[in-house]
């Protein structure tokens, strides 16, 4: 079945460090792919999505490709601050009944 | 404009008890899903409802029902708790039913309830 697998955390970072998230997926067909981030006692929030090959989502100074050869979708962040300090759930559209797959989550830590 | 809002935010109950979550969608929002998450995991699937019909259904046991009203609002029930239902209950709306595929729908989350079963 689809399924999505996310590198494990929990990952600390400097401010203004270079951020990596890894994530690769198992999927039939090309389903959308997503980014969610939880902050601390919240719910999931939307970061960024691509719904097809090659296709870059952006938002915040986050990105990630659509890498169909690779399966994969990385996210990424030039410069981390403090404020991104949250969990980041990568996911797809995919699942048997039209609902979204998600990995486990990374915990990003980021300090001063 | 509201976000989707979930009641309670937080509860407490013990094992064999019975729990009802409440979840209002986005305004003009016609689809409402379910997802547990556990503590350290990702959400799982559990319903999918739109126009007040389940159109999915994840892999839990029969002590998990749902139901959409006519206003699109829906609740989510749990009988018989058990120490392992202990988790973040999520709601989210869309406006169309999730049909998978490209140019996917978004889902919009709400901020959660969490229940502790003791």
């Amino acid at each position: 079945g689809n399924s999505v697998t996310q590198m494990e955390g929990p990952v600390t970072l400097s401010e203004e460090a270079f951020l990596t998230i890894n994530c690769t997926y198992t999927a039939t067909g090309y389903p959308s792919l997503f980014w969610y981030v939880q902050y601390p006692g919240e719910g999931l929030q939307l970061l960024l999505k691509a719904t097809k090959a090659d296709d870059k989502g952006s938002n915040k100074g986050f990105e990630a490709t659509y890498r169909k050869e690779t399966t994969s979708f990385h996210l990424e962040k030039g410069s981390v601050q403090v404020s991104d300090s949250a969990v980041y759930f990568c996911a797809l559209h995919g699942g048997s009944q039209g609902n979204l797959i998600f990995g486990k989550g990374t915990k990003l830590s980021v300090k001063p | 404009d509201a976000g989707v809002t979930q009641s309670p935010t937080h509860l407490i109950k013990t094992r064999g008890q019975h729990v009802t979550l409440r979840c209002s969608p986005i305004s003009g929002h016609k689809s409402v899903s379910w997802y547990q998450q556990v503590l350290g995991q990702g959400p799982q699937f559990i319903f999918q409802y739109y126009e007040k019909e389940e159109r999915g259904r994840g892999n839990f046991p029969d002590r998990f029902s749902a139901r959409q009203f006519p206003n699109y609002s829906s609740e989510l029930n749990v009988n018989a708790l058990l120490l392992g239902d202990s988790a973040l209950y999520l709601c989210a709306s869309s406006f169309v039913l999730q049909a998978g595929g490209q140019g996917a729908n978004v889902l919009t989350f709400g901020a959660g309830s969490r229940l502790t079963v003791l």
